[in-house]
C-alpha cells in the first residue's frame, strides 16, 4: 500500500443522476477527509472522519451530499441528483494521528474528476 | 474566519534561478501549514509541513518558513529546473481542516 487510491479516476454523468466515489487511504492513518476543487483554486474541505466517525461538515455539503466510512476503512462519497455546479475534482486526503503537541501532514489520492452534463 | 492568500498567482522564471512563494493568513491561530505541489489534473503532492511551534522546514533544494504572528509563510526553492514547473498551494490547519490558499503557478524556462 504505497499512497491513497481513488477510483473512478474521471465520472461523466448526466444532471439528476446519482454518482459514488471511493477512496482507499494509507492503511495505517485513522484520519480520512473529503474535498472538493474547482479550476484554479485551490481544494475547498467537505468532510473529515476519525476511524468510521464523521466529526464535521463543511456548509458546502448539501442534504444531495453523503459521506461514509464504514469499519473505519475506505469511505464513499455520493452525490445525489447532480447538477452541473457538482462538476469539478474531488479529492480524498488521510492522514494519521501524531502525538500530543504536533498536528498530522495529509495525503492526497489522485482525485475523481466529475463533469455533470 | 480563515483566508489564505498566494502571492503571486503565477510566476515564469529561467532554470537556476531561486524563487520564493508566498502565502499569507488571517488567523494566527493555527495548528501547523503545509505545502503542496499539484501537477496539471493531478492530486496534491506534500512537500513540506511546519508545526506552530516550528520556524522552519528544509528538505532539499526547499525550504519552508512560517511567521505566525505576521500571518506569513515563504516557500524558498533553490536552483530551479523545468521539472519544478506546478501549481505550489498552502495550506493552514485551524482545528480539524486545512484552508488552501489558490495557488501559484509556477513554470520555469529551460
Amino acid at each position: 500500500d504505497t499512497g491513497v487510491s481513488q477510483d473512478p479516476r474521471h465520472k461523466i454523468t448526466k444532471r439528476g443522476q446519482n454518482v459514488t466515489f471511493r477512496c482507499d487511504p494509507i492503511s495505517e492513518h485513522n484520519r480520512l477527509y473529503w474535498y472538493r476543487q474547482t479550476l484554479g483554486q485551490g481544494p475547498e474541505f467537505l468532510t473529515y472522519f476519525q476511524n468510521e466517525a464523521q466529526l464535521e461538515k463543511s456548509r458546502l455539503l448539501s442534504d444531495r451530499f453523503s459521506a461514509e466510512r464504514p469499519k473505519g476503512s475506505f469511505s464513499t462519497l455520493e452525490i445525489q441528483r447532480t447538477e452541473q455546479g457538482d462538476s469539478a475534482m474531488y479529492l480524498c486526503a488521510s492522514s494519521p494521528k501524531l502525538g500530543r503537541g504536533f498536528y498530522d501532514e495529509q495525503f492526497f489520492g489522485p482525485g475523481t474528476r466529475l463533469t455533470v452534463l | 474566519k480563515q483566508e489564505v492568500t498566494q502571492i503571486p498567482a503565477a510566476l515564469s522564471v529561467p532554470e537556476g534561478e531561486n524563487l520564493v512563494l508566498n502565502c499569507s493568513f488571517t488567523d494566527s491561530a493555527i495548528y501547523n501549514l503545509q505545502w503542496f505541489r499539484q501537477d496539471p489534473g493531478k492530486g496534491l503532492t506534500s512537500l513540506l509541513l511546519i508545526q506552530s511551534s516550528q520556524r522552519e522546514q528544509t528538505s532539499g533544494r526547499l525550504n519552508a518558513s512560517l511567521d505566525k504572528s505576521s500571518g506569513r509563510s515563504t516557500l524558498y526553492i533553490a536552483a530551479s529546473q523545468p521539472g519544478d514547473s506546478a501549481t505550489y498551494l498552502c495550506a493552514v490547519r485551524g482545528g480539524q481542516n486545512f484552508v488552501f490558499g489558490p495557488g501559484t503557478r509556477l513554470s520555469v524556462l529551460p
